[in-house]
């Protein structure tokens, strides 16, 4: 059974600051890997999205790397501002289904 | 059109109402889904269409009941829920649903459903 979890559960952390989150899964065989965030009560938005047999993907500030082989996906957050405060969620798609992570809550403040 | 809209936005029901959730897309996207998310936990899944066919149902329980009634809409009807069934319902679609597809995942703003 795939399962993901992230780590950190929680990070609070001063504006400006580069910040990593980490996302690690027990079954190789993905087809793809995204990240969303969450505001509260709020839906999910999509950030990056991985292929398989990518190895990164990059969107302004925010850069996504996938290593299929070791079960494990990074995000990192170049200089963290206050508006990027929210949950951050992996999930990863083995196949019909999208399984997610258990998430990143990240509070960022000025 | 790059949206998935859910409403309504806000729902309070008691135990015996009926209602229905409702999802739009018109991105042709031919996959749709039906998420439940708790209180600090991830989404999980509930339902999953593939053109317009109900391809699965994650054992949730009769009192929700799915309905595609074509490619761009998708429908929760609700009836007799428990207050435990409160939560944010999250509708989300990608365009297809073929193993070997790569496509991501596009969710809506969710619907926060309240049982009293």
């Amino acid at each position: 059974k795939q399962e993901v979890t992230q780590i950190p559960a929680a990070l609070s952390v001063p504006e400006g600051e580069n910040l990593v989150l980490n996302c690690s899964f027990t079954d190789s065989a993905i087809y793809n890997l995204q990240w969303f965030r969450q505001d509260p009560g709020k839906g999910l938005t999509s950030l990056l999205l991985i292929q398989s047999s990518q190895r990164e993907q990059t969107s302004g500030r925010l850069n996504a790397s996938l290593d299929k082989s070791s079960g494990r996906s990074t995000l990192y957050i170049a200089a963290s501002q206050p508006g990027d405060s929210a949950t951050y969620l992996c999930a990863v798609r083995p196949g019909d289904k999208l399984i997610f992570g258990t998430g990143t809550r990240l509070q960022v403040f000025p | 059109d790059t949206e998935v809209t859910q409403t309504p936005k806000h729902l309070v029901m008691g135990m015996t109402n009926k209602k229905s959730l409702k999802c739009e897309q018109h991105m042709g996207h031919r996959a749709m889904y039906w998420y439940k998310q708790k209180a600090k936990k991830p989404p999980e899944l509930m339902f999953v269409y593939s053109y317009e066919k109900l391809s699965i149902n994650e054992s949730v329980p009769s009192r929700f009941s799915p309905e595609c009634p074509n490619s761009s809409l998708l429908n929760l009807h609700l009836h007799a829920l428990q207050p435990e069934d409160s939560a944010l319902y999250l509708c989300a679609s990608s365009q297809g649903l073929q193993a070997r597809d790569s496509y991501g995942y596009t969710f809506g703003s969710g619907t926060r459903l309240t049982v009293v």
